[in-house]
Order: structure tokens, then C-alpha cells, then sequence
């Protein structure tokens, strides 16, 4: 079965550079969301979007952008990176069927700031 | 504001124990709870999903319950294996998004 797919795998970039993350849910998903996973840390919602509007908000910096596309992938756009950026960031899709459908999450993207 | 807290932060058992995995929630306005797997580093893994209106759910040698008015679940896992080790996290839905425990860490040794 197909699962969520983010790209990159990993990512390393300097201090004050841009980053941009991908996502793309399970088909007929029609909802995404957004975690951070710090190291040693569970996983912070950061933002969700629904049929390609935003739907919730989190712990989000303002450095960061995200956005659902008309094909419902999903990219998380991080700028002026900081060293406490570095984190495996998740996506997850679900089916909007109501609020009782699990969660399928993506392998992550792990993001280093040097 | 929902706040999820698993006990113990870390276990270690001898191959083949059955043992529990404690979750608590403060708020009990909740949709669903998952139980997650994490490996070092990787992804998370969903083991269990147990909906509001339920009160366990069973796969193989887990068993998860959900005690919503008392705020609590549990994952048990029978007759441990070392590929049993890894991070294990709670997951409470609440607003149609997921809040997490800061998970239990499971070593078992062979």
C-alpha cells in the first residue's frame, strides 16, 4: 500500500539559509500535517492543512511557511534557519472523514543546521 | 491545555517478560489514541488506534486499552522480544491533531 513520502531524507544546510521540505500524502488523503521532532523530543504539531487550506496551527515560527498544493502534496518552506532548526520533521496525511481517522506518517525529513 | 505524560521514561526487561506501558492524558475530550514505535532515528510506526468510544484494541502480541474518563491507556506487550526495543509514544487526537507523550524507552535484552 502506499505510504506518505517526504523528501529529502536528510538535509544539511548553513545558518540563515532556506529550506524547503516536501511531502506527499497516501492518495485520497485530502488533509497533511506538520510535526518537529527535536532530539530526545516527541514530535510538535507545527501546522495542517485541509483540502489545501490551513486548518490548524501550532508551535510554527514565523520563519516558516508551509502550503498544500491543488494535488494536495504538501511543502513545509523554512528560512533564515537557525541552529535549533535541526530536526526530523514529519508529515502525516489522513483521510477527512471525520476526526477518529488515524494518522499515516512519512519517514521524515532530517534537517541539520550548521 | 492537553498535556500527555508516559511512565516509565525508560525500561528494561529480559527477553520474553510480558510488560505495560503507561499513558496518561489531562484532558478527556479526545477523538482517538495511538500508540506509535519509533526506532533510533526513524520514523514512527503506527501500532494501535483505539477510537473514544473504546475501550481496547489487540494486534498479535499488543494489547492497548483506553480509559478515557480516568484519562489513561496502557499498551501491553506479551512474551517481549529484543526486536521489541525501541521508543514507544502515545498519542492523543484531540481537534482532529495528534498530541504526544515523550514516549518510553524499551531495551530488551536477549
Amino acid at each position: 500500500a502506499a505510504g506518505v513520502i517526504q523528501s529529502p531524507r536528510h538535509l544539511i544546510k548553513e545558518k540563515r539559509e532556506t529550506a524547503t521540505l516536501k511531502c506527499y500524502p497516501i492518495p485520497r488523503h485530502d488533509t497533511v500535517y506538520w510535526y518537529q521532532q527535536g532530539p530526545g523530543q516527541d514530535p510538535q504539531f507545527l501546522i495542517s492543512f485541509y483540502e489545501k487550506m490551513q486548518s490548524d496551527k501550532g508551535s510554527i515560527p514565523d520563519r516558516f511557511s508551509a502550503q498544500q498544493f491543488s494535488d494536495y502534496h504538501s511543502e513545509l518552506n523554512m528560512s533564515s534557519l537557525e541552529l535549533g532548526d535541526s530536526a526530523l520533521y514529519f508529515c502525516a496525511s489522513s483521510p477527512r472523514t471525520g476526526n477518529n481517522s488515524p494518522l499515516h506518517f512519512g519517514n521524515g525529513t532530517r534537517l541539520t543546521v550548521t | 491545555k492537553q498535556e500527555v505524560t508516559q511512565i516509565p521514561a525508560a525500561l528494561s526487561v529480559p527477553e520474553g517478560e510480558n510488560l505495560v506501558l503507561n499513558c496518561s492524558f489531562t484532558d478527556s475530550a479526545i477523538y482517538n489514541l495511538q500508540w506509535f514505535r519509533q526506532d533510533p532515528g526513524k520514523g514512527l510506526t503506527s501500532l494501535l488506534l483505539i477510537q473514544s468510544s473504546q475501550r481496547e484494541q489487540t494486534s498479535g502480541r499488543l494489547n492497548a486499552s483506553l480509559d478515557k474518563s480516568s484519562g489513561r491507556s496502557t499498551l501491553y506487550i506479551a512474551a517481549s522480544q529484543p526486536g521489541d526495543s525501541a521508543t514507544y509514544l502515545c498519542a492523543v487526537n484531540q481537534g482532529g491533531k495528534l498530541i504526544f507523550g515523550q514516549g518510553t524507552e524499551l531495551s530488551v535484552k536477549p
